[in-house]
């Protein structure tokens, strides 16, 4: 079975400051792994995702995240916060099931980021 | 490009009451299906379709009906709606259902509903 743990619900920071957002998971298989963000009202938008290419991943808005099998870790970061940035982000995990009914995605519980001007 | 497009964003019921969430997409994605988002617990998966006329349950399903019958729609029925129904509802899609897991998945806006 395969879990996705996010370490922090809430994290503030100051807008120019680092981001960091932690995410561990556990999969049976090697998996692939996303990060959604969800702003106020809207639907949820991929931020970046590993599928076993390059463990660090680039993803929209200058986010990136490693990948880092030892550590069944793939944590967000941002090197300098944007008030844009304000927003939840959910940790996904995939467990790329060969089933006809297809991939099962496994949610985390969000972190919500507020940016202090 | 509309993308997903759900109705209504938001909704009050009394208990006992039916409705239908409705959710349409225009990018011809076989695949569609609907989560339940509650504070605390990320998004849950209720029902999903590979398909045209084929529908499944995913892991929170009961009180909740689907059905598939073009490419475009996917509407999710509450029969008798419940105060532990109140939730915010995504419909997403995807190309198929391994896309949804490697390359990307798509989501409406959601319906936020309140069963009173």
């Amino acid at each position: 079975a395969q879990s996705v743990t996010q370490l922090d619900s809430h994290v503030s920071v100051s807008e120019g400051t680092p981001v960091l957002l932690r995410c561990n998971y556990s999969s049976s298989y090697s998996p692939s792994l996303f990060w959604y963000v969800q702003h106020p009202n809207k639907g949820l938008q991929l931020l970046l995702k590993y599928t076993s290419a390059a463990t660090l991943v680039k993803g929209i808005n200058g986010f990136e995240a490693e990948f880092k099998k030892s550590e069944t870790s793939f944590h967000l970061t941002k090197p300098s916060a944007h008030m844009s940035d304000a927003a939840e982000y959910f940790c996904v995990v995939s467990d790329l099931s060969k089933k006809s009914s297809g991939d099962k995605l496994t949610f985390g519980t969000g972190t919500r980021l507020a940016v202090r001007p | 490009n509309a993308g997903v497009t759900q109705t209504p964003k938001f909704q009050v019921l009394k208990t006992g009451q039916s409705m239908t969430l409705q959710c349409a997409q225009d990018m011809n994605h076989e695949y569609m299906s609907w989560y339940r988002q509650d504070p605390g617990m990320g998004l849950r998966l209720i029902h999903y379709s590979v398909g045209a006329g084929i529908t499944d349950q995913g892991e929170v399903p009961n009180g909740y009906n689907v059905s598939r019958s073009t490419t475009e729609d996917f509407p999710l029925r509450l029969l008798s709606a419940a105060p532990s129904q109140t939730s915010v509802y995504f419909c997403a899609s995807s190309y198929g259902p391994w896309d949804f897991g490697r390359r990307e998945a798509f989501f409406g806006q959601g319906t936020r509903l309140t069963v009173v």
